[in-house]
């Protein structure tokens, strides 16, 4: 059974670090592409970026780049989410989800089941 | 920037069928945007139900169906049940960017 099982919820002060993270089983880890993705509260969905762990390959949406990093340790199926100096802003339930890209098609299917994020003084 | 549009809210009676549309301020939404959609009930995270246009997960009730209409990107839901009430959202793919469709509420009533 394909798995994607995120780490807990997590209170914190602006200007903290912070690294969340995402391990998946049920498959080959290091042949599907993880997607992070931020959801703010009451609003919708925002595609962060992706890791392919088989290379460690990350493309970043431009929303996001250098305000995060995403990494992964193919050694332990993890994938990670991390800031370096959190803004109340980054309150958000963070979701990782499991992504094929082949030619001919893009599949987004598994999700986790979300990490809450909350950055408060 | 690229923005996805779907319809903000929609609402449709039990049994009834409802088409939900995805289009992109680029133009045409075709094939090789590979739109995903998906499915979000309040508290839970995202179920994915279509990839690639048309193809159906495992889980994927039949009453789903995805296509492109007028060239946009749509999800028709035929049968509509009490338990189809969510947030839906698309996903389309812009050639190594991706980007989320603001999503739609759709109530059954």
């Amino acid at each position: 059974e394909v798995q994607l099982v995120q780490s807990g919820a997590e209170v914190k002060k602006p200007g903290e670090s912070l690294k969340i993270s995402c391990q998946g089983s049920g498959y080959s880890f290091t042949s599907y592409w993880i997607g992070w993705v931020r959801q703010m509260p009451g609003k919708g969905l925002e595609w962060m970026g992706i890791i392919y762990p088989g290379d460690s390959d990350t493309r970043y949406s431009p929303s996001f780049q250098g305000q995060v990093t995403i990494s992964a340790d193919k050694s332990i199926s993890t994938a990670y989410l991390q800031w370096s100096s959190l803004k109340a802003l980054d309150t958000a339930m963070y979701y990782c989800a499991r992504i094929l890209v082949e030619m001919t098609t893009i599949v987004v299917d598994y999700w986790g089941q979300g990490t809450l994020v909350t950055v408060s003084s | 920037q690229t923005v996805v549009t779907q319809e903000p809210s929609l609402t449709v009676s039990p049994g009834g069928t409802v088409t939900l549309t995805c289009a992109s301020s680029t133009g045409a939404v075709t094939s090789g945007y590979y739109p995903n959609w998906f499915q979000q009930k309040p508290g839970q995270a995202p179920r994915a139900l279509i990839y690639s246009t048309n193809n159906k997960h495992s889980w994927t009730p039949a009453r789903f169906s995805g296509s492109l209409l007028g060239g946009k990107a749509a999800l028709t839901l035929s049968g509509v049940q009490p338990e189809d009430e969510a947030e839906y959202y698309c996903l389309l793919y812009y050639g190594g960017a991706v980007v989320f469709g603001g999503g739609t509420k759709m109530t059954v009533l």
